[in-house]
C-alpha cells in the first residue's frame, strides 16, 4: 500500500534562518506530488505541484521553493524564512481515481 | 462565483442532530467530487467520494445537483466524534486536478 511520510512534525525557527522540509512517498511510482500551506484557521493555499522529476510548477509567488530530485521526493526550501511563512504544511500525492492523499504535515512556526 | 464556496460555520449541534452542508462550485465540467474531513491540528482525510448523484456511507450521505452546482454532505445521528471540519473538494483542470473549499466547521455538543 502506498504511504506518504513528512518530516519534521514540528519546527521552530527564526526569521531569516533556511528551511528544508522533505516528504517522500512509497508503493507508487511517478506520483503527482503537491506541497499545500494552511495558515491558522485558513483553507488549504496550494504552493508547489509536480508531475516528475525535476519538473516543479509553481502556483503562488513568494520565497519558498520547491524540488523533486527523485521520483519520490519532494522538498520545500526557503533561503530565508518570513514571520508570514508560519504555517501547516501538508505534503500530499494523487491516487489514478484522482483522490489526494496528505502526508501528517509539519507545523512550522516562524518567531 | 469562486472555483469552490462553503459556509465556514460553525455549525454547533446536539448529539443525535441531522446536519447538512453545502458546497457551491464554478465548473460545471467537473465529473467527481469529494469530502474531506479535517482535524484541529491534523492533515486532511477522504470522506466520501461522489461520482453520480450522491453516495451513501452508514451516517453520512453526499449528494450531487449538476444543473445547480452544488454539492451537500448530510450527517445522521450526530456524535461527538464528527467534531470537525469538512472540505469539499471539486476537481479543476491539468495537474492541479484538486481544488479545496474552506472547510465548514462542525461542534457536536453533548
Amino acid at each position: 500500500s502506498q504511504t506518504i511520510h513528512q518530516w519534521p512534525a514540528t519546527l521552530v525557527q527564526p526569521v531569516g534562518s533556511p528551511l528544508s522540509l522533505e516528504c517522500t512517498v512509497e508503493g507508487t511510482s511517478n506520483p503527482n506530488l503537491y506541497w499545500y500551506r494552511q495558515a491558522a484557521g485558513r483553507g488549504l493555499q496550494l504552493l508547489f505541484y509536480s508531475v516528475g522529476i525535476g519538473q516543479i510548477s509553481s502556483e503562488v509567488p513568494q520565497n519558498l521553493s520547491a524540488s523533486r530530485p527523485q521520483d519520490r521526493q519532494f522538498i520545500l526550501s526557503s533561503k530565508k524564512l518570513l514571520l508570514s511563512d508560519s504555517g501547516f504544511y501538508l505534503c500530499a500525492w494523487n491516487s489514478a481515481g484522482g483522490i489526494q492523499y496528505f502526508g501528517a504535515g509539519t507545523r512550522l512556526s516562524v518567531l | 462565483r469562486k472555483e469552490v464556496e462553503q459556509d465556514p460555520g460553525p455549525f454547533n449541534v446536539p448529539e443525535g442532530a441531522t446536519v447538512a452542508f453545502n458546497c457551491t462550485y464554478s465548473n460545471s465540467a467537473s465529473q467527481s467530487f469529494f469530502w474531506y474531513r479535517q482535524d484541529c491540528r491534523k492533515e486532511p482525510k477522504l470522506l466520501m467520494s461522489v461520482y453520480s448523484s450522491g453516495n451513501e456511507d452508514g451516517r453520512f450521505t453526499a449528494q450531487l445537483n449538476r444543473a445547480s452546482q452544488y454539492i451537500s454532505l448530510l450527517i445522521r445521528d450526530s456524535k461527538l466524534s464528527d467534531s470537525a471540519t469538512y472540505l469539499c473538494v471539486v476537481p479543476n483542470s491539468g495537474n492541479t486536478p484538486l481544488v479545496f473549499g474552506k472547510g465548514t466547521r462542525l461542534s457536536v455538543i453533548a
